[in-house]
């Protein structure tokens, strides 16, 4: 079976500063990798996601994301954030089968501080 | 494209009564998916749906549960005799068939059992 592990339950940060949210997970099995924000009283929105290719995914509000096969880790990074950036953030693996059926992490919020 | 949608989006019971929740998807999108989610944890995945048939079901999801989508559109998950254990938020998504497809959340359901 698939588990994912974020590493950080909460990540405070100053607006305008850098940030990396970290996701590791562990499969036997080949997977794809997602990330998602959940803004308060609102569903999950899909950030971006790994599928093949280029180790090197770029998303939606200027986050990115980095698959890493031997460290089997997909950490989401931002330049620069914005207090809009508050949120929470899930990572998500989903292994080649024909469920689609995601596995998700147990989230990382952050908060933006001006 | 009007999203997915949950009906109701609170719904507050005792235990031992009966629930139903609603999801209407993105009307082209074949794959529905139910999840629940904890206070402090990802969603964790309940069951999908391709078209009107059921093609998986997670342990989680105990004999007092049962969804359906008949004619392939709007799906319903009943609970049947709610325990407090139950008090959760019910997710749905909805997707094209590809099991790379994005899946497109709901806002919820946040079921509180008394």
């Amino acid at each position: 079976a698939q588990s994912v592990t974020q590493l950080d339950s909460q990540v405070p940060v100053f607006e305008e500063a850098p940030v990396e949210l970290r996701c590791n997970y562990s499969s036997s099995v080949s997977v794809y990798l997602f990330w998602y924000v959940q803004y308060p009283n609102q569903g999950l929105q899909l950030l971006l996601k790994y599928l093949s290719g280029s180790t090197l995914v770029k998303g939606i509000n200027g986050f990115e994301a980095e698959f890493n096969k031997s460290q089997t880790s997909f950490h989401l990074r931002k330049p620069s954030v914005h207090i809009s950036d508050t949120a929470e953030y899930f990572c998500a693996v989903t292994i080649n089968t024909n469920a689609g059926k995601s596995t998700f992490g147990d989230g990382t919020t952050l908060t933006v501080k001006p | 494209d009007t999203g997915v949608s949950q009906d109701p989006r609170h719904k507050i019971t005792k235990r031992g009564q009966n629930v139903t929740f609603r999801c209407d998807p993105i009307s082209e999108h074949n794959r529905l998916y139910w999840y629940r989610q904890t206070l402090g944890q990802g969603p964790e995945f309940l069951t999908y749906f391709q078209n009107e048939a059921q093609l998986e079901k997670s342990r989680l999801l105990s004999d007092r549960f049962s969804a359906e989508r008949p004619k392939g559109s709007f799906s319903t998950l009943e609970i049947q005799r709610t325990e407090q254990g139950d008090s959760a938020m019910y997710l749905c998504a909805s997707s094209r068939a590809g099991i790379t497809d994005t899946q497109y959340f709901g806002p919820g359901t946040r079921l509180t059992v008394l």
